[in-house]
């Protein structure tokens, strides 16, 4: 099956600085990656569409300042949390489109902690 | 908005079937009904999804209803490791319809 991988697989930083995580489709072509963010005992919310060569498209509510999304190859999508803050710890999710097929295929999530 | 229902909880003895029913009462003629499991601490994984007929593949079957409006996904022998939460989605195809919204979802606990 598709495979989306995520780097950090973890990553705690001190409140203020930035923090990227990246997501890759392994081995399909993605033109359209999400992103979600997902608190304890809750949901996934979906915050940003992210589509190749264009800018994100973000939901009601989110940030785009501070959520920057770059989607520079039909292979990799990149969150960036600016200027982090504890509230902003979260188990960050990704998912890729396959191209050929339509179908969608999740990473195995960053957890942030924002200390 | 997610556009599905789902009980917040279920319980199974494991070897049993685990039955995982999902209302979606306002789905469109061109929405497919999707299912995608989420382990703790884990992305989600996709089960299965259908449009109209039923749908089985090696991990579940799907049972939709003649006029649409419900499903139910059917682990045929629930073991520990079905324990997640399981999300019944309804999602169009191609464009803005291809986000996934994700409601509440069902918990499933299988039990020994």
């Amino acid at each position: 099956g598709a495979v989306v991988s995520q780097h950090p697989s973890w990553v705690i930083c001190k409140s203020g600085t930035s923090v990227k995580i990246e997501c890759r489709s392994l081995d399909f072509q993605a033109t359209t990656m999400f992103w979600y963010r997902q608190f304890p005992k809750q949901s996934l919310m979906l915050m940003a569409t992210s589509n190749e060569g264009s800018k994100a498209t973000y939901e009601q509510g989110v940030e785009k300042d501070k959520f920057l999304i770059n989607h520079a190859s039909l292979t990799l999508s990149t969150l960036t949390v600016t200027s982090a803050h504890p509230e902003d710890s979260s188990f960050y999710i990704c998912s890729a489109i396959s191209s050929g097929n339509n179908e969608q295929f999740f990473g195995p999530g960053t957890r942030l902690t924002v200390l | 908005d997610a556009k599905t229902t789902q009980p917040p909880s279920m319980d199974c003895a494991e070897g049993r079937a685990a039955n995982l029913p999902c209302n979606h009462s306002t789905i469109s003629g061109n929405e497919y009904v999707y299912w995608y499991r989420q382990i703790h601490s884990q992305g989600p994984q996709y089960i299965i999804h259908g449009l109209k007929n039923n749908e089985t593949n090696e991990m579940a079957s799907l049972i939709i209803t003649e006029d649409r409006k419900s499903s139910t996904l059917i682990l045929p022998h629930a073991t520990l490791r079905d324990t997640a939460v399981y999300y019944c989605i309804v999602r169009g195809y191609g464009g803005a319809t291809n986000k996934l919204i994700f409601g509440t979802g069902t918990l499933l606990a299988v039990q020994p």
